[in-house]
């Protein structure tokens, strides 16, 4: 079945230690994004990519990272200058630039 | 301020009783998309419904309906007889072609459905 996963479920972040969240799809699409959920924010968007090899910043990017070195795969990393890490973290995709409905993974749900 | 905005944050209905999530959006562009999504307690969100700008026909999917109105810069979600699994977050986003048609998320609607 196709579809995004997303791991672990659950991380848990020590004080001034940075932390990757995975990321994998297998629907063959070329935009990935990644948005962070708090409690009556709604999706905030970190990073997306539109293609291997290229990625933007989003709204919220300070204390993130990511990599697109991959179609599949495209990592998220909490960084330590991340203040305020506790939140859930939802991975998506699409089937590239323009405006196609987002396929998301389950979620990875950070806490510290 | 905010390009979507879904006024209500939480909706409590019993079963059986129709409701409507408002979702009011904000654009300079012509084109544009609109975007229903589900979050069930679960987390993954689901996509439900797109609409574009040039398209204002209402749609029926099943208990599911939505109506666009460009004049009010407004696309309504309403659920006919609602029931338990419709319990969920329920989120609307809007993608502009002036931003390369990444989407943005209103800060969802909690509608919790007792039985």
């Amino acid at each position: 079945d196709g579809g995004i996963t997303q791991s672990p479920k659950y991380l848990f972040r020590k004080e001034g230690q940075n932390v990757t969240l995975s990321c994998e799809q297998n629907l063959n699409h070329d935009a990935m994004y990644w948005y962070r959920q708090d409690p009556g924010q709604g999706l905030r968007l970190i990073y997306y990519s539109q293609i291997v090899n290229d990625f933007q910043k989003g709204d919220i990017a300070e204390g993130y990272s990511v990599s697109r070195e991959k179609k599949e795969s495209f990592p998220l990393t909490v960084t330590s200058a991340q203040k305020n890490p506790t939140a859930f973290y939802l991975c998506a995709s699409s089937m590239g630039p323009g405006p196609y409905p987002l396929d998301f993974g389950p979620g990875t749900r950070l806490l510290v | 301020a905010q390009k979507v905005t879904q006024a209500q944050t939480e909706i409590s209905v019993v079963e059986k009783e129709d409701v409507t999530l408002d979702c009011v959006y904000e654009t300079r562009d012509t084109t544009y998309y609109l975007f229903w999504y589900k979050q069930p307690p679960s987390g993954e969100l689901v996509f439900l419904i797109r609409r574009n700008s040039f398209d204002e026909q209402n749609e029926i999917s099943g208990r599911y309906s939505w109506n666009f109105q460009k004049s009010t810069s407004s696309f309504n979600f309403t659920i006919t007889a609602s029931q338990v699994v419709d319990s969920a977050v329920y989120f609307c986003a809007l993608s502009e072609e002036r931003g390369s048609y990444i989407p943005t998320f209103g800060r969802g609607t909690s509608l919790i459905v007792h039985p």
